[in-house]
């Protein structure tokens, strides 16, 4: 089992640029999540999946939308990108506890 | 925000000592986790405790919980350098397993 993955590992944007970051999990999780993490910061929900079709906001969703496309994959994307958007975003499927992917590294100049 | 704290912000150790980390939250929860995370990776799941659990044992960590001081302390023993990492609290208070991260605590072990 790859449990979750996540691509791309780091990408540089111009502000209003858009892209879409994606995850998979392989553990036939029913929710997933996507944080962002600020240096010297916890993690801030951005949007969650509690099952496949449905999303929710989480605490920082402005600027973001998502995408559960089925049960494995659920994707973010940045319509147009900000500099305040520059972060390491992380997805994460849960059954119980979190399972964690490797992270996504962004710089938006 | 239902976010967790935790105390120190920072520790630095000396390798074998105990290190202790607290969290504190404001609301009722279903239970509470700690996840390490080392630098520049994703986070780990290290221990889940229950709401109408007061501790528990995995390995060199030992988890308490107190419901009525909404605190919990994670208490790692004989540390070692491998356990330099950052340590957060998650807690889970809502429905759809909603789950909230604190800023974390980080931990450095000096061999």
């Amino acid at each position: 089992n790859a449990g979750v993955t996540q691509t791309p590992k780091f990408q540089v944007l111009k502000t209003g640029q858009s892209m879409t970051l994606q995850c998979a999990q392989d553990m036939n999780h029913n929710s997933m999540y996507w944080y962002r993490q600020d240096p010297g910061m916890g993690l801030r929900l951005i949007y969650y999946s509690a099952s496949e079709g449905t999303t929710d906001k989480g605490e920082v969703p402005n600027g973001y939308n998502v995408s559960r496309l089925n049960k494995r994959e659920f994707s973010l994307r940045l319509e147009s990108a900000a500099p305040s958007q520059t972060s390491v975003y992380f997805c994460a499927s849960t059954w119980e506890t979190q399972y964690f992917g490797p992270g996504t590294r962004l710089l938006v100049l | 925000s239902q976010q967790g704290e935790e105390d120190p912000q920072a520790l630095s150790i000396q390798e074998g000592e105990n290190a202790t980390m607290n969290c504190s939250y404001k609301t009722s929860i279903n239970n509470l986790q700690w996840y390490r995370q080392n630098s520049g990776r994703g986070l780990v799941h290290l221990i889940l405790i229950r709401s109408n659990e007061r501790e528990k044992h995995s390995g060199r960590l030992r988890v308490t919980l107190d419901t009525s001081k909404k605190s919990s302390s994670l208490l790692i023993t004989a540390s070692r350098a491998a356990d330099t990492a950052s340590y957060f609290c998650a807690t889970d208070y809502g429905g759809y397993q909603k789950v909230t991260f604190g800023t974390g605590t980080k931990l450095q072990v000096i061999p």
